[in-house]
Order: C-alpha cells, then structure tokens, then sequence
C-alpha cells in the first residue's frame, strides 16, 4: 500500500541551526509531493510542492526541499532555524493514476521545537 | 487573498447527536474534500467530491457520514449519529484541479461527549 513515513515524531534544534525534517514514501509512481505546516490551533498551510521539473524546490518562510527518486525521498530543510518555525510540519503526497480523485495521503507529521 | 472558511470553530454535542459540519470552498474550486485529525495523529482523508457526487471515501466514511453541496458555495459533512471516536479536529479543502495544492479552511473541532 502506498505511504508516506516521517522519521522523527519529534526533532528539537536550537536557533539557526539547521533544520532537517525526513520524508519518504513508497508508491509504484513517482507521486506529487507536499510539505504542509500547522501552527498551534490553526490549519494546515503549504509550505512548498514538486509536481514536475526541478527538484529543488524552495517554498514559504526559507524552506526547501529536494525530491530523491532514487530514495523515494522528499527531505525538508532550512538553513537556519527560527523561533517561529516551531510547529507541526506534514509530508503529504498525492498519487498519480488512473482514478485519481487528488485527496493527499499524509504523513504522521513531525514537531519542530526550536530552543532559544 | 480567497480563502476557505469552517464553521463552527469548535462543536460540543452528546453521543447519538447528529452534527453538521459546514465549509465555504474558494469560489472557483471544483474539487472538494474532508481530512479529519484526531487529537495526536495524522491526517487522514475522508471523503472527495466532484460535480455534485462523492469520487472517492475512506473507510471511516461509514453510513454515519454524508455530504452535501446544497447550494453553489456550501460544502457540509454531517454525521447521523456521533460517537465517541468521533472526536476530532476535520478539516475541508478545496482545489480547482486534482494533482496541485489543496486549500485548507482553520478546521472544526467536534468534541463528542
């Protein structure tokens, strides 16, 4: 079945570190790919996408990711953290088919706590 | 900016209610659909909806769950008879094409007592 895995419930960096948040999936095809982020008591906002092209892609508030074929991965980073970037962040993919209906199929989503 | 909109913010009603839950799409969005999130877990889909007719439902979306676009801007999730493990955060979003990004409105959280 097809899935979305993100490795670490939980990832803590200190300010302006590196921020590295894992995704993969499985599925016979390349999906399209989703970094969702939710702040505390709000809704889901998108961070960036791939669908087709460039693998890097760079999206809101410094943050990129790089869709890995090769690794069935879709990893998210940003350079250097901020305090404002704790939150819940979510890889979604969207599988691409016959019967397609779009509905994303979500990670378990991964907490950033940022420490000052 | 368009947005999605949910109302009500937050739901409180006892086992065996009934419930509604109602979201405006943005206006020129074809496609609609329903994720719950239960307190500490993932997203999870539940139901799409295309030209007036469901395209795809999870196996949550039982008997108890329907949908409805009663008119040319509501999109309504109603659940017959609540349970327990109902409780949960739902989320309504809306895209023009399948394939690109969902628009998701701030949520409903339904407690069920």
């Amino acid at each position: 079945a097809q899935s979305v895995t993100q490795l670490g419930s939980h990832v803590s960096v200190s300010e302006g570190a590196l921020v590295l948040l894992r995704c993969n999936y499985s599925s016979s095809v390349p999906p399209y790919l989703f970094w969702y982020v939710q702040y505390p008591n709000q809704g889901l906002q998108l961070l960036l996408k791939y669908t087709t092209g460039a693998t890097l892609v760079k999206g809101i508030n410094g943050f990129e990711a790089e869709f890995k074929k090769s690794e069935t991965s879709f990893h998210l980073t940003k350079p250097s953290a901020h305090m404002s970037d704790a939150a819940e962040y979510f890889c979604a993919v969207i599988l691409l088919g016959s019967g397609n209906t779009g509905k994303l199929i979500f990670g378990q989503g991964t907490t950033l706590q940022v420490k000052p | 900016e368009p947005e999605v909109t949910q109302t009500p913010s937050h739901q409180v009603t006892q086992m065996g209610q009934e419930v509604i839950l109602r979201c405006v799409p943005i206006s020129n969005h074809l496609y609609f659909y329903w994720y719950r999130q239960i307190l500490g877990q993932k997203v999870e889909f539940l139901v799409s909806f295309y030209n007036n007719e469901i395209s795809e439902k999870s196996e949550i979306f039982d008997d108890q769950f329907s949908v409805e676009r009663p008119d040319g801007s509501n999109f309504t999730l109603k659940i017959r008879s609540t349970k327990l493990e109902d409780s949960a955060m739902y989320f309504c979003a809306s895209t023009r094409w399948t394939g690109v990004e969902q628009y998701f409105g701030p949520g409903t959280r339904l407690t069920v007592t």
